[in-house]
């Protein structure tokens, strides 16, 4: 399998709190993308950060990446309830052609109220 | 507008049986791309299609999965004498056009089970 790494495989935390998930990739990357899954199914897009970029923020949603590590994090700030899911990181690898996304194996978020 | 849609949305067939799955992508979206999700494991690349054409297909197991884009709209991927291991949840998904930053838009799935 090419798929990253993700950890961890799953984390719980209360609602209000921070959740920081990471992922590790294997090949150079054009960009890296985060999605969200609910109930194993169709995923949803939450950010994308080109490998020339080190950090981007949407909303709550902030992500990092560190090209010389190949790494990148997740961090959702004062989670709720329906941030409840799965989180998925996508790379890019340039080599492969475009947007032949590499996802990693998922992170299983839950909040508890 | 309209995402993308997949149907069936739950497919069960046996063992050696041949299915279909569709997809129709959002309008106007050129790119379209097949992914396959086991259980608890994330999404891995099968082919995608820029307009009608298989622009890359490397991610198909075997030669027992084929997909067609006829038209340059809906998709059909197709899989001949079904085996156990072909169970999984079938995600499409389309984008604009076929560059990095694109993003792709997702189906919500057709989950195949082969008894």
């Amino acid at each position: 399998s090419q798929q990253g790494e993700e950890d961890p495989q799953a984390l719980s935390i209360q609602e209000g709190e921070n959740a920081t998930m990471n992922c590790s990739y294997k090949t150079s990357i054009n960009n890296l993308q985060w999605y969200r899954q609910n109930s194993g199914r169709g995923l949803v897009h939450l950010i994308l950060i080109r490998s020339n970029e080190r950090e981007k923020h949407s909303g709550r949603l902030r992500v990092t990446l560190d090209t010389s590590k190949k790494s990148s994090s997740l961090l959702i700030t004062a989670s709720r309830a329906a941030d409840t899911a799965s989180y998925f990181c996508a790379s890019d690898p340039p080599i492969q052609g475009a947007q032949k996304l590499v996802f990693g194996q998922g992170t299983r978020l839950t909040i508890n109220p | 507008g309209a995402g993308v849609s997949q149907t069936p949305s739950n497919k069960v067939t046996e063992k050696g049986k041949y299915v279909e799955l569709r997809c129709d992508p959002i309008s106007g979206h050129t790119a379209l791309y097949w992914y396959r999700q086991s259980l608890g494991q994330g999404p891995e690349f099968l082919i995608y299609f820029q307009g009608t054409g298989a622009a890359d297909d490397s991610g198909l197991p075997n030669d027992r999965f084929f997909a067609v884009r006829p038209e340059g709209s809906v998709s059909t991927l197709k899989i001949q004498r079904t085996e156990r291991g072909d169970s999984a949840v079938y995600l499409c998904a389309s984008s604009l056009l076929l560059s990095s930053t694109d993003t792709q838009y997702f189906g919500p799935g057709t989950r195949l089970t082969v008894l």
